[in-house]
């Protein structure tokens, strides 16, 4: 399995409070990413990463930012948290060939209250 | 814009049954496709990939064929057992964007009983 550790798991948080997610891999791999998934939608991008302080948007992006300072870290910050942010975020790395699948970490929960 | 799109879900087959989980998709250029699992509780794993019109995907004895005439990519096993109840999802990654963004589509949960 691919090293990645998404941290917290779980997470309860109150409307209007900042939460920042944290996705660590030991591959070694250029690209990151950060998805929420929601029933009826499957994964959406929020942001993703192709190297150490470069980032771009994903489709919904908004209310989102994100930073990586190194290789292994990409976190993903709500700047103040909504009810509709409520959701399971999934971190995914890449490697540097065209065509090489996600993999994927299990994923935090988070409940905006 | 690139987009994917699944039958809905759930399927309900009973163990040793015939699969098919349809996929289609609208993508400019020639789109790279793939079938992810999740079962519960854990991250999406990637079941199979076609890079090229005409390539078979196959892995644990699940199938899948790049259809570029009919835009498809349709999921089958030949029989399946419980162990594959859980949520499959298409997904395309399309050389506009470099490959960077892959695209899925909803999700199909199939549910297998004995």
């Amino acid at each position: 399995d691919a090293g990645i550790t998404q941290s917290p798991r779980h997470k309860v948080t109150e409307t209007g409070t900042p939460v920042t997610l944290r996705c660590h891999q030991t591959e070694n791999h250029r690209y990151m990413y950060w998805y929420r998934q929601d029933p009826g939608h499957g994964l959406r991008l929020i942001h993703y990463s192709y190297g150490v302080k470069d980032t771009d948007k994903g489709e919904v992006s908004d209310g989102y930012s994100v930073s990586r300072s190194k290789t292994e870290d990409f976190l993903l910050t709500l700047e103040s948290a909504t009810s509709s942010q409520t959701s399971v975020y999934f971190c995914a790395i890449r490697d540097t060939p065209e065509n090489s699948p996600l993999h994927f970490g299990n994923g935090t929960r988070l409940t905006v209250t | 814009g690139n987009s994917v799109t699944q039958m809905e879900g759930p399927v309900t087959l009973s163990e040793e049954a015939f699969l098919t989980i349809n996929c289609t998709y609208t993508a400019t250029g020639y789109p790279s496709l793939f079938w992810y699992v999740q079962y519960p509780g854990e991250g999406l794993q990637l079941l199979l990939k076609a890079t090229k019109a005409d390539d078979k995907g196959s892995n644990k004895g699940f199938e899948a064929t790049y259809r570029k005439e009919t835009t498809s990519f349709h999921l089958e096993k030949g029989s399946v057992q419980v162990s594959d109840s859980a949520v499959y999802f298409c997904a395309l990654s399309s050389p506009s964007g470099g490959y960077n963004k892959l695209i899925f589509g909803a999700g199909t949960r199939l549910a297998v009983h004995p």
